[in-house]
This record gives structure tokens, sequence and C-alpha cells, in this order.
């Protein structure tokens, strides 16, 4: 059962560019959230997506954007990078249900803004 | 969303029990107490979470007083592999997990040979 997967594992980019992120959900999920860790810092919630809708949003400006296809996979756009958006990005899954809905993480994919 | 408070690091020997505190005084009756832990620059696993029993799995127990203002993780036999950061969180369980997860900074564990 393969969990939670992230591409590509490490990026470096420039200041002004744009990036593109991507995460394939645990098998039987279709919730996807994403969230921002700088280092030495927890994860900061970016925002989620269920039913190909961005249903919550964390502090973060336009610049970040999210997708999440038919098949439940998303992606996570980054535009005018910053310095300061060099960070690893994480990606979670999980699944709609009435009960407790434990996210399960992906590696992560390692930004570096130059 | 409540909010949780953990010592900033901690140490525990390679074959004894670590436990791991956590406050959330916050709490609401509907907030489940979850426990990740990230080792360096990999993504959080998941261990263990619960309403206002104490549970248990293959890798922790949980502890949680019956005020559901603050819980405890324990490791009963840590090894080096368990050297971590572990953080403690709190979420209301609804449908569609529409609800947005706050992290703190957590607890660095430190397991000593």
């Amino acid at each position: 059962d393969a969990g939670v997967t992230q591409s590509p594992t490490h990026l470096i980019k420039t200041r002004g560019q744009q990036v593109t992120l991507r995460c394939s959900p645990k098998s039987g999920h279709d919730t996807v959230s994403w969230y921002q860790q700088a280092l030495g810092q927890g994860p900061q919630f970016i925002f989620q997506y269920y039913e190909e809708e961005e249903r919550q949003r964390g502090n973060f400006p336009d610049r970040f954007s999210g997708h999440q296809f038919p098949n439940y996979s998303s992606e996570l756009n980054v535009n005018a990078l910053l310095l300061g958006d060099s960070a690893l990005y994480l990606c979670a899954s999980s699944y709609l249900a009435g009960g407790p809905s434990t996210q399960y993480f992906g590696p992560g994919t390692r930004l570096t803004v130059l | 969303d409540a909010k949780t408070t953990q010592p900033p690091s901690m140490d525990c020997a390679e074959g004894r029990a670590a436990n791991l505190p956590c406050n959330h005084s916050t709490i609401s009756g509907n907030e489940y107490v979850y426990w990740y832990r990230q080792i360096h620059s990999q993504g959080p696993q998941y261990i263990i979470h619960g309403l206002k029993n104490n549970e248990t799995n293959e890798m922790a127990s949980l502890i949680i007083t019956e005020d559901r203002k603050s819980s405890t993780l324990i490791l009963p036999h840590a090894t080096l592999r368990d050297t971590a950061v572990y953080y403690c969180i709190v979420r209301v369980a609804i449908a569609g997990g529409y609800q947005k997860v706050t992290f703190g900074t957590g607890t660095k564990l430190q397991v000593i040979p």
C-alpha cells in the first residue's frame, strides 16, 4: 500500500520564478493538505483540498495556489518566489469520514530559493 | 484551534520509558489529541490519537487527564531511532477534515545510549 508521495524531492529556484510541487495521496484518501515548514519550525498550514476545491486556507498570500485533480492528486503552485519561501513543503492526505480523519504525511519537497 | 504547550527538549536513556508531556488547557470537547513525530527533514509520522480515554498501539501509549487539559505520550522502551521532534496537536474530527491543523514547535527528544 503506497503512502503519500511527493515530487520532486529537491528543487532550486531563483527569486521571481514560479514553482509547482506535486502530491499523490495515500490509497483510499480523498483529501489533501499542504504545509510549509521553515527550518527549526513546526509545519504551517497552507490550504486543504477536497472534491477539487479549496476548503480551508491558512495565512498565506495569493501567490500560493493549488489544485486537486479527479484522481485526488494535488499540486501546489507558488508564484513570484521570495527568498523566504525556502522551506520543506509537506503534503498530507486523509479520508473523508465521520470519525477522526488522521492525516498522513509525505516525505516533503525541499525548495531552495536563491 | 486550541493551542498546545510542550517542553522544547528532553533527554531519555536508551531502553527507558520516554514520557513526553503536552498541555492543551483550552481544548474543546470535540477536539482530539494527536501526536506526530518528525525525524530530521522527513515528513511527520503519525503516532497515536485520542479523545478522552487512554490509548495504546504498537508504537506508544497516550494518557489523557480526566479534565483533558493535558496529556502524556509514552514510548515504553526508547531506542536511538526514537530521537526526533514530537508534536502534540489538537483538532476537531469532522466529516471532510475541513479543519486546519496547527503545529507548535514540538519537543526535541534525544535518546542517549
